[in-house]
């Protein structure tokens, strides 16, 4: 199986300011990387898929980047409503897996 | 609009059966892998398996395989998760998926199982 990890575990930041989560494989996955945002009690929600392909609705502040084994979520400018944990998927080969998480708080 | 609803929240004892569904609408359902997350209490997400409703074609996590079993009618666009026999550790919220790419969930079903 892929192992996924994700840094930080958790971080806590400012309105305004530029947040960066990195996702790194236990092996290559091309670019078949994707990121989810999950609130609490509330369904995952696509925000980037094929590592930098914005979902259809969310802000421009998401961004993605990365190959092969390291991947990064930029949030340009945090806003109050991105609050949530963060996760990525890789879906290059079976089984799919996850990311453990990274759990944002607005300061 | 890409839709998928889930069936509602269970409550079972240990031991028993259950088969949890998820419809999709708004697309071409026969197209576009399901796939079943789970989220135990306070946890993360984890990957159990996902199927090609146009071909019922499957594959499982290791994890999960022989504990569950994926299935769907796509006569009525709808996947679902099955359970033989319930243990208290499958206590958790259940999550359907639309395609490899995950790019539209179900609202979850929580499944919960106590004596």
């Amino acid at each position: 199986d892929i192992q996924m990890t994700q840094s930080p575990s958790s971080l806590s930041a400012s309105v305004g300011d530029r947040v960066t989560i990195t996702c790194r494989a236990s092996q290559g996955v091309k670019n078949d990387l994707g990121w989810y945002q999950q609130k609490p009690g509330k369904a995952p929600k696509c925000l980037i898929y094929a590592t930098s392909t914005l979902q259809s609705g969310v802000p421009s502040r998401f961004s993605g980047s990365g190959s092969g084994t390291e991947f990064t979520l930029t949030i340009s400018s945090l806003q109050p409503e991105d609050f949530g944990t963060y996760y990525c998927l890789q879906h290059n080969d079976y089984p799919l897996t996850f990311g453990p998480g990274t759990k944002v708080d607005i300061k | 609009e890409v839709q998928l609803v889930q069936s509602g929240a269970e409550v079972k004892k240990p031991g028993e059966s259950l088969k949890i569904s998820c419809k999709g609408s708004g697309y071409s359902f026969s197209a576009y892998w399901i796939a079943w997350v789970r989220q135990m209490p306070g946890k993360g997400l984890e990957w159990m398996g996902i199927i090609y409703p146009g071909d019922s074609a499957i594959r499982y996590s290791p994890s999960f395989q022989g504990q569950v079993t994926i299935s769907v009618d796509k006569s009525i666009s709808t996947a679902y998760l099955q359970w033989n026999s319930l243990k208290a550790s499958d206590t958790a919220m259940y999550f359907c998926a639309r395609s490899l790419r995950h790019d539209s969930w179900g609202q979850g079903t929580l499944v919960t199982v106590s004596s």
